[in-house]
């Protein structure tokens, strides 16, 4: 199946600073890619889709100003996680769309 | 009621036997159906996808859909442990990539 590669795989960072993850779809281009988050033993929750070449539409209750997400080409996505708080400590994953919708690794947040 | 409802289990299967997950949906224009496979601590990896009624076979794994009555399932035949996991069904709408998760059932394979 098609790959989407994310990295890092984990970060630490400090209270009030901020952590970028990057989304990669490495063998096909991707107009679209998703970014999720996942709390421990829930289900993962859609933050928003990222648009090549346009702004990403957030889903209800999420803040784009404090999730930015910039998809500045057809193979790359970024999620950043500004002025970061422990209770932004998650697992973020994305995804994208080749013949069916691939999964990244999954990038683990933890922010103390 | 969830647009996408599975059992959240735990399931739990002796090893070689068929393990049967079963997922609803609310939304009668849905297109395509996925079932993923998310180990703990990873992020899912897609097992099976299926647009159109009926069964879908790949090696041990098999999909089935029924339009009409809004369902999907997952059989996985001959159950081995490493197929311990949880399994999210998914669902993605007419000209909309979004997908719409499932909570998850959590299969244990007992050997």
């Amino acid at each position: 199946g098609a790959v989407v590669s994310q990295h890092p795989s984990r970060v630490i960072c400090k209270s009030g600073t901020s952590v970028k993850i990057e989304c990669r779809s490495l063998d096909f281009q991707a107009t679209t890619m998703f970014w999720y988050r996942q709390f421990p033993k829930q289900s993962l929750m859609l933050m928003a889709t990222s648009n090549e070449g346009s702004k990403a539409t957030y889903e209800q209750g999420v803040e784009k100003d404090k999730f930015l997400i910039n998809h500045a080409s057809l193979t790359l996505s970024t999620l950043t996680v500004t002025s970061a708080h422990p209770e932004d400590s998650s697992f973020y994953i994305c995804s994208a769309r080749d013949t069916a919708i691939y999964f990244g690794e999954g990038s683990w947040l933890t922010v103390v | 009621q969830k647009e996408v409802e599975q059992n959240s289990g735990p399931l739990s299967v002796p090893e070689g036997a068929i393990a049967s997950l079963n997922c609803t949906y609310s939304d009668r224009v849905s297109q395509s159906f996925f079932w993923y496979r998310q180990y703990s601590g990873k992020s899912p990896e897609l097992i099976m996808s299926i647009y159109s009624n009926g069964d879908k076979e790949d090696g041990r794994f098999t999909a089935q859909l029924n339009k009409a009555s809004q369902y999907v399932s997952l059989l996985i035949r001959d159950s081995q442990p490493s197929d311990s996991a949880t399994y999210l069904c998914a669902v993605n709408g007419f000209g909309n990539e979004k997908l719409t998760f499932g909570t998850g059932t959590r299969l244990t394979i007992i050997p």
